[in-house]
């Protein structure tokens, strides 16, 4: 089964600097998909970028994008030039088998001015 | 609206009670998952259905839950004889099937007393 490791600490990042969100997976599927999405405060989750394991350049979109190592297992998030509404938990996903995505525990992110 | 809808936002009921959580996903959207979050954790998959296929029930933590889709839209997730570790934020979710992005309601809290 595909697990999902999220261990940071939560993070304080001042507003308009860059952030990294550490995610790092285990699974034995020969091809899979790294998901990243938000959950603000009001406890919606929010897609906010995918990776597939042949994708040959690092997925961006905005403000977000994923430094994909998969020689290390590794798929982390980063948030350039952040802003106070980026404070939420941000969680790390990947299917675990029969199309259903596996999440980590998430991180912690406050943007503070 | 065009998003997932969840009721209740907020459930308060009395260890023993049954409880009801109902889901309502996006039009056309043929698979529906239900995830479950206690305080402070990540997503624990609950169910998944998938079109006509037989649902993935593999995440149900006992047989006092189960879960139903009526015509391939409407889904009811059934809480019997409530316990306080029942206590979470159960997430609905919807996709176009396969292992692709996946769009959250905003959740029904439920507070078991």
């Amino acid at each position: 089964a595909q697990k999902i490791t999220q261990t940071q600490p939560g993070m304080f990042v001042q507003e308009k600097e860059a952030v990294t969100l550490d995610c790092t997976y285990d699974t034995s599927d020969p091809s899979y998909g790294l998901f990243w999405y938000k959950q603000p405060s009001s406890g919606e989750m929010i897609f906010l970028i995918y990776q597939g394991s042949y994708d040959q350049q690092n997925a961006t979109e905005g403000r977000y994008s994923l430094n994909f190592q998969k020689a290390r297992k590794s798929a982390n998030l980063v948030i350039s030039a952040s802003q106070l509404g980026d404070s939420a938990m941000y969680f790390c996903a990947t299917p675990n088998g029969n199309n259903r995505l596996a999440f980590g525990k998430g991180n912690q992110v406050v943007v503070i001015p | 609206g065009a998003g997932v809808s969840q009721s209740p936002s907020n459930k308060v009921t009395e260890k023993g009670k049954d409880v009801e959580l109902r889901c309502d996903p996006i039009s056309g959207h043929t698979a529906l998952y239900w995830y479950r979050q206690s305080l402070g954790q990540g997503l624990e998959f609950l169910i998944y259905f998938q079109g006509n296929s037989a649902p993935d029930k593999s995440g149900l933590p006992s047989d006092r839950f189960s879960a139903e889709r009526t015509g391939g839209s409407v889904s009811t997730l059934t809480i019997q004889r409530t316990q306080q570790e029942d206590s979470a934020v159960y997430l609905c979710a919807s996709g176009t099937g396969g292992a692709g992005e996946l769009f959250f309601g905003e959740g029904s809290r439920l507070t078991v007393l």
